[in-house]
This record gives structure tokens, sequence and C-alpha cells, in this order.
């Protein structure tokens, strides 16, 4: 059974910083990788999909790499602002037999951001 | 945003009641799912669709059933509600090709 794990629990850091949340899973037989935030009392807010193949992906201040092997992915933010607090969540999709995947989404407990001003 | 919404937002419920939430989109998506969210354990999977009537269990299916008849509509049953499916439940939606999934606002149910 895939397992996921999101290291640190909870981060507060001042504004201005460069910051790194860790993701691990267990079976490295991923179609994806997907990070999302999600803000208070809202929904899932995709930020970047890494395809199995793909080492990173880039979004603005996001960066996000994955190392298929040793089943680990990093979300870097740049230069962190009040509004990047919320909760990050990275999720994997296992591939099928042939190479595709149903994209049942397995997820981590998630990071707490906290920047403050 | 993804074309994607769901009806009711927040539902408050009595045990043994059945509850249906509806899940809708405008993107023709292929892919359909219906995650629930709980302190503790996270998002996990509930059921998820692969067409029209074709469905398939996920993680924490128990105790729920889903439907399919439209590619824009993905139903969410729960036969007789119980206090243990106090939970957040998101909708979420994928295109056949790229994997991207994206979620609905989400519906807060409550069962007393």
């Amino acid at each position: 059974k895939q397992e996921v794990t999101q290291i640190p629990a909870a981060l507060s850091v001042p504004e201005g910083e460069n910051l790194v949340l860790n993701c691990s899973f267990t079976d490295s037989a991923i179609y994806n990788l997907q990070w999302f935030r999600q803000d208070p009392g809202k929904g899932l807010t995709s930020l970047l999909l890494i395809q199995s193949s793909q080492r990173e992906q880039t979004s603005g201040r996001l960066n996000a790499s994955l190392d298929k092997s040793s089943g680990r992915s990093t979300l870097y933010i740049a230069a962190s602002q009040p509004g990047d607090s919320a909760t990050y969540l990275c999720a994997v999709t296992p591939s099928n037999a042939g190479g595709t995947s149903y994209g049942k989404l397995t997820f981590g407990q998630g990071t707490i951001l906290t920047v403050h001003p | 945003d993804a074309g994607i919404t769901q009806s009711p937002r927040h539902k408050v419920t009595e045990t043994g009641t059945p509850v249906t939430l509806r899940c809708h989109q405008t993107e023709n998506h292929r892919y359909m799912y219906w995650y629930r969210q709980d302190p503790g354990h996270g998002l996990r999977l509930i059921h998820y669709s692969y067409g029209v009537k074709d469905t398939d269990k996920g993680e924490v299916s128990d105790g729920y059933s889903v439907s399919r008849s439209k590619t824009e509509d993905f139903l969410l049953t729960l036969e007789s509600a119980t206090s243990s499916q106090t939970s957040v439940y998101f909708c979420a939606i994928r295109p056949e090709v790229g994997g991207e999934q994206f979620f609905g606002p989400g519906t807060r149910l409550t069962v007393l």
C-alpha cells in the first residue's frame, strides 16, 4: 500500500525566506506527483504536476523536483510572502501495468506553512 | 478555475437517513473522483469513475455508492448515514491526457 509522508508537519518563517517542503512515498511505481495548496475551509488548488519521467517543474516562485527512484519530491518556494500561508499537500497516483493510470491519488498529511510579515 | 461544482455545499442530517451529494463538471473530462477529508486521516479516495456507468471503489468505499449516468454528473450516495461519515467531501475531475486533477469547493456534511 502506498504511503506518503510530508515533512515538516508545520513550518513558520519570516517573509522573504526561501523554503523547502519535503514529500516521500514508499512505492516508486508512480504515474505522476501533484502538489496542491489548501487554504482554511477551502478546496484544493493544483500548484504543480510532475510526470514520472520528469525531474522538475516550475511555476513562478515555485519549483518542484521529483526523484522517483528514491521516492522523494521537494517543493521549493522562493521569496516567501504572507499570502503563501496555507497547507501544502503532496499526492501521487500509481501506474497501471500498461503504463497508464486511473489517477487514484494518495495524499500526504500536509505541511502547514505560516509566513509572517 | 476548472468548471466543477458541488451541491449542496453544507448539509446537516440525522443518522439513518439517505444522503446524495452531486458533483457537476462542464469540462467534459473522462475521470471523476470522490474524496473525503478528515482530521488525522487527510484526504482519502472513496470511489472514482473512468467513464459513463464505469465506476470502481477506492480506499474507503464502505457505506457509499456512486452513479454516473452522464459525463457531467457524478453522484455520491450514503444509503444510511452514520456519524462516522461526518466529513468534508471533495469531488475532483481529470482529463484523459495530462493527469492533473482539479478539485471542487467541497461539501461539509454533518451527521447527527
